[in-house]
């Protein structure tokens, strides 16, 4: 079974400009959240989508979007880019429903970087 | 609020060594999960274990084992016999009903470096 597929892997940006990630989850899973690492913050949640709707979200500010397709792909979205946003930027998948935990299974990441 | 803390920040120790990665947490959900991920340089976090608030259990894992106690609020994680391959961030997290279960909330890690 295929792992989680991040793309790309690294994104080199400048400030000002937008950027969009994308993961792709194990097959059948329908959970999809994602997290910032950055060496100053650690790993933070981000958001958390579930049947194309976000059903969690952390405490970060409007510029950081997210989306959900059909097929349990997932996007995030940055606009409007700081330097603060250089960071990796993981991607996990689940079979989680809500009514419990299940265990995340996290993709590479994609190391962004703002210049 | 949900906090988890990891006092290490970096422990070296030699190949074959055991070595104890300590991991606190802070919870006021009844129903909660407790993790440990490994991440090597590659990135990618890897799941090594999921422990829920009712099973105290300790587990054993080839060379790894857990501690879960609840009267300290502690989830320790121990290598036996460490070998160079355990070189790698370890992160401790936990996830609650309060805040949704699939949000982690990651302690800051522990570097572990296994030299030969």
């Amino acid at each position: 079974k295929a792992g989680v597929t991040q793309t790309p892997r690294y994104l080199i940006k400048t400030r000002g400009q937008q950027v969009t990630l994308s993961c792709s989850p194990i097959s059948g899973h329908r959970s999809v959240s994602w997290y910032q690492q950055t060496p100053g913050q650690g790993l933070q949640f981000l958001f958390e989508y579930f049947s194309e709707t976000q059903r969690n979200k952390g405490n970060f500010p409007g510029r950081f979007s997210g989306r959900q397709f059909s097929n349990s792909r997932s996007e995030m979205n940055v606009s409007t880019l700081e330097l603060g946003d250089s960071a990796l930027y993981l991607c996990a998948s689940s079979l989680a429903t809500g009514a419990t935990n299940e265990k995340l299974f996290f993709g590479s990441g994609t190391q962004l970087s703002v210049l | 609020a949900q906090k988890v803390t990891q006092a290490q920040t970096e422990i070296s120790v030699v190949e074959k060594e055991d070595v104890t990665l300590d991991c606190v947490y802070e919870t006021r959900d009844t129903t909660y999960y407790l993790f440990w991920y490994k991440q090597p340089p590659s990135g990618e976090l890897v799941f090594l274990i999921r422990r829920n608030s009712f099973d105290e259990q300790n587990e054993i894992s080839g060379r790894y084992s857990w501690n879960f106690q609840k009267s300290t609020s502690s989830f320790n994680f121990t290598i036996t016999a460490s070998q160079v391959v355990d070189s790698a961030v370890y992160f401790c997290a936990l996830s609650g009903g309060y805040t949704g279960f699939q949000k982690l909330v990651f302690g800051t890690g522990t570097r572990l470096l296994v030299s030969p």
